[in-house]
């Protein structure tokens, strides 16, 4: 059963700050990885979305990597914004589990101005 | 940009009584999905939908759970005898041309169940 871990649980940072978000997963079969952002009381909105043959995509500030052999994501935010701050879930698609999404628990960041 | 739009964002139930989620996807999505996720816990798949049939359900979604696209834009979770347990906020999503595209999610509709 895939097992998807996101640390740390929390963190909270000075503003200006670049930051790094990790994401594992057990079984490394999977077809692609997502992050999304939470507000709270919110939806997730999604951020970016890692295919299993790529290694990276970058979106504005936020970018994503993707180790499948290894099962990691990162999500590396730079130069931080007290708008940045949220829950920060990552997603993985399995090849064998059609098209559900397996979340983590997700990492809550808190931006300090 | 196109959202995935649920209603109502709260609802208030009786334990026993029948409960039913509103879901508009966006417009030329094919793929829809209920999530789940109770307080303090990971976001749950629920059921994935796609040309008019459950194309995967996870061991949550038991008999007491059932969709439905009753137009061409609707799309309903519908719960028939709520439990405690199935107090939590259950979000909508959709996808467009293929699973393999990302899944975008409404704001959700936060269930209690009394």
């Amino acid at each position: 059963k895939q097992e998807v871990t996101q640390i740390p649980a929390a963190l909270s940072v000075p503003e200006g700050e670049n930051l790094v978000l990790n994401c594992s997963f057990t079984d490394s079969a999977i077809y692609n990885l997502q992050w999304f952002r939470q507000d709270p009381g919110k939806g997730l909105t999604s951020l970016l979305l890692i295919q299993s043959s790529q290694r990276e995509q970058t979106s504005g500030r936020l970018n994503a990597s993707l180790d499948k052999s290894s099962g990691r994501s990162t999500l590396y935010i730079a130069a931080s914004q007290p708008g940045d701050s949220a829950t920060y879930l990552c997603a993985v698609r399995l090849e064998t589990s059609g098209s559900r999404l397996t979340f983590g628990e997700g990492t809550q960041l808190t931006v300090n101005p | 940009e196109p959202e995935v739009t649920q209603t109502p964002s709260h609802q208030v139930t009786q334990m026993g009584q029948e409960v039913i989620l509103r879901c508009v996807p966006i417009s030329n999505h094919l793929y829809f999905y209920w999530y789940r996720q109770i307080l303090g816990q990971k976001v749950e798949f629920l059921v994935s939908f796609y040309n008019n049939e459950i194309s995967e359900k996870s061991e949550i979604f038991d008999d007491q759970f059932s969709v439905e696209r009753p137009d061409g834009s609707n799309f309903t979770l519908k719960i028939r005898s709520t439990k405690l347990e199935d107090s939590a906020m259950y979000f909508c999503a959709s996808t467009s041309w293929g699973p393999n595209q990302p899944q975008h999610f409404g704001d959700g509709t936060r269930l209690s169940i009394l």
